[in-house]
């Protein structure tokens, strides 16, 4: 069974500086997806960037990049230059492409960032 | 585009009582999926469903139902509800039946009492 692990459950930055969100996941297959989706307060979940896992380069989405270590199973969230509304749970979210599990987004347990002025 | 619409916005039930979410996906996108958020469990996924069909579900109780009607609207009912049941639920709609990016809902914040 695939599993998402996000190790810390809160974190916080100061505006304007540079954040590093941890995700690893274990799964048995060699073409998935990976995502990061921020749920704000309000509760609507947006998707932040989306990495394809025979992709070999790290997906970027303007202040927002991963770093995608495929044989360590890790896909870290950087963000830079923190703003205020990026203050969010962030959610590290699996999806494998084949099989009865098609369309099924597995959720880490998520990070609470707090972006501090 | 319009994005993922969900109805109601917020429920109160009692236990016992049954209930009804509907979610209409984005124009165009025909695959739906359903997921639950609790603080305890995290978010967990219901069922998905593609032109009507259930393609996959979660391992949630067979009190826990859905279906999709030809426009590609998905409702989801919930049968005996039980206090455990209290949670956000969270549509999510996207293009094809391939893997990609789910676009989700405002979500419906279900009560039981």
């Amino acid at each position: 069974a695939q599993t998402v692990t996000q190790s810390q459950p809160e974190m916080s930055v100061q505006e304007a500086e540079t954040v590093t969100l941890s995700c690893t996941y274990d799964t048995s297959e060699s073409n998935y997806y990976l995502f990061w989706y921020k749920q704000p307060p309000s509760r609507q979940m947006i998707l932040v960037i989306r990495q394809e896992a025979y992709k070999q380069q790290n997906a970027t989405e303007n202040r927002f990049s991963v770093n995608f270590q495929k044989a360590a199973k890790s896909f870290s969230l950087k963000i830079s230059d923190s703003q205020l509304g990026d203050t969010a749970m962030y959610f590290c979210a699996f999806m494998t492409e084949y099989g009865g599990s098609q369309g099924n987004l597995i959720f880490g347990k998520g990070t609470k960032l707090s972006v501090k002025p | 585009k319009a994005g993922v619409t969900q109805t109601p916005r917020y429920l109160i039930k009692t236990r016992g009582q049954q209930v009804t979410l509907s979610c209409s996906p984005i124009s165009g996108h025909r695959s739906v999926s359903w997921y639950q958020q609790t603080p305890g469990q995290g978010l967990q996924f219901l069922f998905e469903y593609f032109s009507e069909t259930q393609r996959n579900k979660g391992n949630f109780p067979g009190r826990f139902s859905g279906r999709q009607f030809s426009n590609s609207r998905s409702e989801m009912n919930v049968s005996t509800l039980e206090l455990g049941d209290s949670a956000l639920y969270l549509c999510a709609s996207r293009f094809s039946d391939r893997p990609g990016e789910q676009y989700f809902g405002p979500g419906t914040r279900l009560t039981v009492t």
